[in-house]
């Protein structure tokens, strides 16, 4: 069974920074493509942006291109999301999903930007 | 980005059909490939993937889902509708990058 399980949200004040894991199971993680998406409260969804196989190529959205990074450990099935300089808009559930066309969805853990 | 709109809430009746629309700003097809894909939300859940490029069915989806459109114009049907369709449901592209969703449709029970 595939399995995408998400930690690390937590609250962090404006201008902070936090890292997000996504621990993946029940398919060979090294083969796929893997994304993060938001979602803000009451709101639509958001693509964050992406990565390779190996991790050698990332894309990301311009509204958070140069704060966040994606990478990905391939021995440890982990993809990561470091956030830096955190704003209030910020604030949303984060997704890791199975490619772009997103076949598998992690549960989401939520990141609240707040002083 | 292109901009996918879609209608903000929809009420049906129970075994009846529901058709959700998606308009693209741009067209989100290559050759024969329309780069359009479904999402059902659920409450206080992760999104599904409900239908891939427009009108394929993934996995485990019953068959009461379709999808069908091309170009700029696509649209999801249920049918018939039940109780646990009652859901939100997103469009997303991949044409172009960033890939975006719409803003989403409220099933309701009318």
């Amino acid at each position: 069974e595939v399995q995408l399980v998400e930690s690390g949200g937590s609250l962090v004040q404006p201008g902070g920074s936090l890292k997000l894991s996504c621990v993946a199971s029940g398919f060979t993680f090294s083969n796929y493509w893997m994304d993060w998406v938001r979602q803000t409260p009451g709101k639509s969804l958001e693509w964050i942006g992406e990565i390779n196989t190996d991790g050698s190529k990332t894309n990301y959205a311009p509204s958070i291109k140069d704060r966040f990074t994606i990478s990905r450990d391939n021995a440890k099935s982990t993809l990561y999301l470091q956030m830096s300089n955190v704003k209030s808009d910020d604030t949303a559930i984060y997704y890791c999903t199975r490619t772009t066309v997103a076949d598998y969805w992690g549960q989401g853990v939520m990141v609240t930007v707040s002083s | 980005d292109i901009v996918l709109t879609q209608s903000p809430a929809l009420a049906v009746s129970l075994g009846q059909r529901a058709t959700i629309s998606c308009r693209a700003s741009q067209s989100v097809s290559i050759s024969r490939y329309n780069l359009m894909h479904w999402y059902q939300q659920k409450p206080g859940q992760q999104p599904k993937l409900l239908i891939y490029r427009a009108s394929n069915l993934a996995s485990g989806i019953p068959a009461r889902f379709s999808g069908s459109g091309s170009g700029t114009d696509f649209t999801l049907t249920i049918n018939p509708v039940q109780a646990d369709d009652i859901a939100t449901y997103y469009c997303q592209q991949s044409r172009e990058s960033p890939p975006t969703f719409g803003g989403g449709t409220k099933l309701e029970l009318k």
